[in-house]
């Protein structure tokens, strides 16, 4: 199946630092979603992008829907530890029955 | 509290048994979803139901098997013909009304080979 691509596939990061990664489709999509996933847990919900340009902020996460319908972006400012995990982004479009497409994942790691 | 109830948390298979993973939400939720997910890859969509009695294949179904008797559960059974099993299984549901609504997940299931 299609898939779409997600870059860095991981991040070595100091406390504080800001983040950003980015997702890239060959295919327009109407909704870009972000969702994070702790070690043995379900993916969450981080934030839902429906418009073109829409830029969307929750608490120090705010993602993007570029303006192409083609990509997006995540960046996480003064990261945390608890920032820790794997940031999935994921898209789909009307002719897919708004199944999901799923980028292979980013990584988040703390220097110690 | 509402949410998605995956159980077991880990499950054992020996070689040529069928084993159910179940699903169930209260989250009135009309469309759920199996995926599953292997290290370093995204999710891989096994089968999805929009409506009760009714399921579809996803990209990965085969050696699969899924039923749709009630709007709150979507059990899964990996078939002995599903030959590498060994995987962290996702269930999602979500809502069809309105616009496109985003899925939202149960914690897993984690499914090794004895």
């Amino acid at each position: 199946g299609q898939q779409l691509n997600q870059s860095p596939q991981s991040m070595f990061i100091q406390e504080g630092e800001d983040v950003s990664m980015n997702c890239t489709s060959s295919s327009i999509f109407n909704t870009w979603l972000w969702y994070k996933q702790d070690p043995g847990e379900g993916p969450v919900l981080l934030i839902a992008l429906y418009k073109a340009g829409e830029l969307t902020s929750n608490g120090r996460l705010t993602a993007q829907f570029g303006i192409t319908r083609k990509d997006s972006f995540l960046n996480i400012s003064a990261s945390i530890p608890s920032d820790v995990g794997i940031y999935f982004c994921a898209g789909s479009y009307m002719d897919s029955n708004y199944q999901l497409i799923w980028g292979a994942g980013t990584k988040l790691i703390i220097k110690p | 509290d509402g949410g998605i109830t995956q159980s077991p948390k880990y499950l054992f298979r020996k070689e040529g048994q069928n084993v159910t993973l179940s699903c169930e939400q209260n989250l009135n939720h009309d469309a759920m979803y199996w995926y599953r997910q292997d290290p370093g890859q995204g999710l891989r969509l096994i089968y999805y139901s929009q409506i009760v009695n009714d399921f579809q294949k996803g990209d990965i179904a085969e050696g699969y098997s899924v039923s749709r008797e009630k709007k709150e559960s979507f059990p899964l059974t990996v078939t002995s013909a599903q030959k590498n099993p060994t995987a962290f299984y996702l269930c999602a549901s979500r809502i069809r009304q309105g616009r496109n609504q985003p899925q939202h997940f149960g914690d897993g299931t984690r499914l090794s080979i004895l």
